[in-house]
Parts: C-alpha cells; structure tokens; sequence
C-alpha cells in the first residue's frame, strides 16, 4: 500500500550511541518532516523539507540531522544519543490537498 | 507564533455518550485546521479538517465547526463508541506554508 515507512519500530540506544531512523514515501510528496511525539506535549517539528536536497530545521532540532537526497528518503540522524531523545519519532509527508501521510512511527529507548 | 491548546485528559465515557474535545488556536491569518486520531501503536490518521471560517469538518460521526470569533475548533460526537478510545490531536496549518502545529493531544476512553 502507498503510504509512509518507518523503520525500525522500536529501538533502544545507550547514551553516546549513533542511529539513524529511515522514513520512505512513494508518493510523490516534495515535503516531508519529522516529528517527536512527548506525553502531554503533542507532536513537535524536528526538521522538515519542501524537497530533495532543500531541508531545514523545526521546533526542536538540537541534536538531530537531517539530508534529502532523493524525493522518497528522509532520513533522521541521531548523532550522540541522550536519554532526552527518549520519545516516539513520526515521519510525515504532505501531499496538498489530499493532507498529510504519517508513518507508524519509531519508539526510541535511550537508556 | 502559532499555538493549539486543547483540554488535557483522559476523557473517560461511556458508550453512547456525548463527546466533546475543545480545542483553541493562535494564529496570524487564516490557517487550515484539523483534528488527527492516533489509535494505540499506531500513527496519525486525518480525521477531519475545515480550511475557512464557518467551515464544518465532519468524518464517523465526529464533526467540528472553523469559528473564527472564538478561534476554536471544538470536536464533537453524539454517540460514542469502545472503537472511538483512542487519542485525539488537533492542529493548525498556516495558510503560506506546509508545517503542522499540534495540540498536546486528549486521550479518550470509551467503556461498554
């Protein structure tokens, strides 16, 4: 099915650990963003992009990268993991009028 | 800048009871506005949405109504079900530009 895919969907990283959350869209849609999911805080805007090779940063960046090489993958880069990463990572795309698309999201542990 | 405030949870009802989830926004201009419904472990799914004032969302029985006077988007359902436990999001879409501003999210729960 068209749609958005997240992998992994659960992951539990020690403190100074690297990882990176893949997200893929076969939709065609030139924007893509990532969002973190904290109870009681809703989703917040990591990093977006209006498409390949365009990003930039959102809400809460800080220890998150970003690239966009091809229309399809939009990949999240956690580069030193901290236990204040701890959260659940959604990955979303936009397709206009037909609205946004989200991943099943990725369940992040960082112990 | 933009905000959405909506009424913390849990929201706990029986079935058949009426539902309603507020939802309040701050925004420059005329944004989109939506309300998103996450079921448990999986993502976010567009439940309804209204893009002008007066606008009425409506999808499953769930309806909200664009009041620009008031800058809200209240969700409503009349009669609820156990498969409408779940939590709900509202949000905002500026009208230049594609990011989403989300509420904390109201988590529901509808017992037999």
């Amino acid at each position: 099915n068209a749609g958005v895919t997240q992998t992994p969907k659960f992951q539990v990283l020690k403190t100074g650990q690297s990882m990176t959350l893949q997200c893929a869209q076969d939709m065609n849609h030139e924007y893509m963003s990532w969002y973190r999911q904290d109870p009681g805080m809703g989703l917040r805007l990591i990093h977006y992009s209006v498409g390949a090779g365009i990003t930039d940063q959102g809400e809460v960046p800080n220890g998150y990268n970003v690239s966009r090489s091809t229309t399809e993958d939009f990949p999240l880069r956690l580069l030193s993991a901290a236990p204040s990463q701890t959260s659940v990572y959604f990955c979303a795309s936009f397709g206009g009028e037909g609205g946004y698309t989200f991943g099943s999201g990725t369940r992040l542990t960082v112990v | 800048g933009n905000s959405v405030t909506q009424m913390e949870g849990p929201v706990t009802l029986s079935e058949e009871a009426f539902l309603t989830i507020n939802c309040t926004y701050t925004a420059t201009g005329y944004p989109s506005l939506f309300w998103y419904v996450q079921y448990p472990g999986e993502g976010l799914q567009l439940l309804l949405k209204a893009t002008k004032a007066d606008d009425k969302g409506s999808n499953k029985g769930f309806e909200a109504t664009y009041r620009k006077e008031t800058t809200s988007f209240h969700l409503e359902k009349g009669s609820v079900q156990v498969s409408d436990s779940a939590v709900y999001f509202c949000a905002l879409r500026q009208a230049a530009g594609n990011k989403l501003t989300f509420g904390g999210g109201t988590r529901v729960l509808v017992k037999p």
